[in-house]
């Protein structure tokens, strides 16, 4: 089973200011890789997958990077509706287990 | 628009069971993977089952394997979860989700607002 860490668990930040977020696979998952936002009382909405391109709808501002076992979500300058969770999935592996990671909280600094 | 709605949540003893529904609308439903996705209280997000049209086969997560049965009817665009034998770990909010095509191996472009299922006696 693919584990996925994100790292860290909570991230305070200022508004304006960038957040960066990391996720780890225990293996390569190339670039199949999805992280979403949650807030509190929603359910969860895609922003990135394939690790770099932009689900639609979403602003430029929110950006994913790497391939293989490393993967970066870089918000470069924090709105007060970016306040949130967010959570990143693998959808790599054979037969499909569709591993979510722990969650990261960016809270406001 | 896509819609999906979930309904059959609700509070149920330790061992009992549940079916949880996924009702769609706004695209073609046999044309997509659809999957469910559970929330514990406070904790993060836990893949559970998928499903696709065109494939029997189904996939769970060993949390559920053996207990939990995913299905589908094509006819009313709805996403069913049959959860037998239920345990106190089984408390949360499922989500069902829907992939982009029909394949197993894709993220979630859509998601309901989730049905809490609650295991208590």
């Amino acid at each position: 089973e693919i584990v996925m860490t994100q790292s860290p668990g909570t991230l305070s930040v200022s508004p304006g200011e960038r957040a960066t977020l990391s996720c780890r696979a225990s293996q390569s998952v190339k670039s199949n890789l999805a992280w979403y936002q949650q807030k509190p009382g929603q359910a969860p909405r895609l922003l990135i997958y394939g690790a770099s391109t932009r689900a639609t709808g979403i602003p430029a501002r929110f950006s994913g990077s790497g391939s293989g076992t490393e993967f970066t979500l870089s918000i470069s300058s924090l709105q007060s509706e970016d306040f949130a969770v967010y959570y990143c999935q693998q959808y790599n592996n054979w037969p499909p287990t569709l591993t979510f990671g722990g969650g990261t909280r960016v809270e406001i600094k | 628009e896509v819609q999906l709605l979930e309904s059959g949540g609700g509070l149920v003893q330790p061992g009992g069971s549940l079916r949880l529904s996924c009702e769609t609308s706004g695209f073609t439903f046999n044309n997509y993977a659809m999957s469910w996705v559970r929330q514990a209280p406070g904790k993060g997000l836990e893949w559970v089952s998928i499903s696709r049209s065109t494939v029997t086969n189904t996939y769970y997560a060993d949390s559920v394997r053996g207990r939990f049965i995913i299905s589908r009817d094509e006819s009313k665009s709805t996403l069913y979860l049959q959860m037998n034998s239920l345990r106190a770990e089984d408390t949360g909010v499922y989500y069902c989700a829907k992939t982009e095509y029909d394949s197993f191996q894709l993220p979630f472009h859509h998601w309901g607002q989730g049905t809490l299922v609650t295991v208590s006696s």
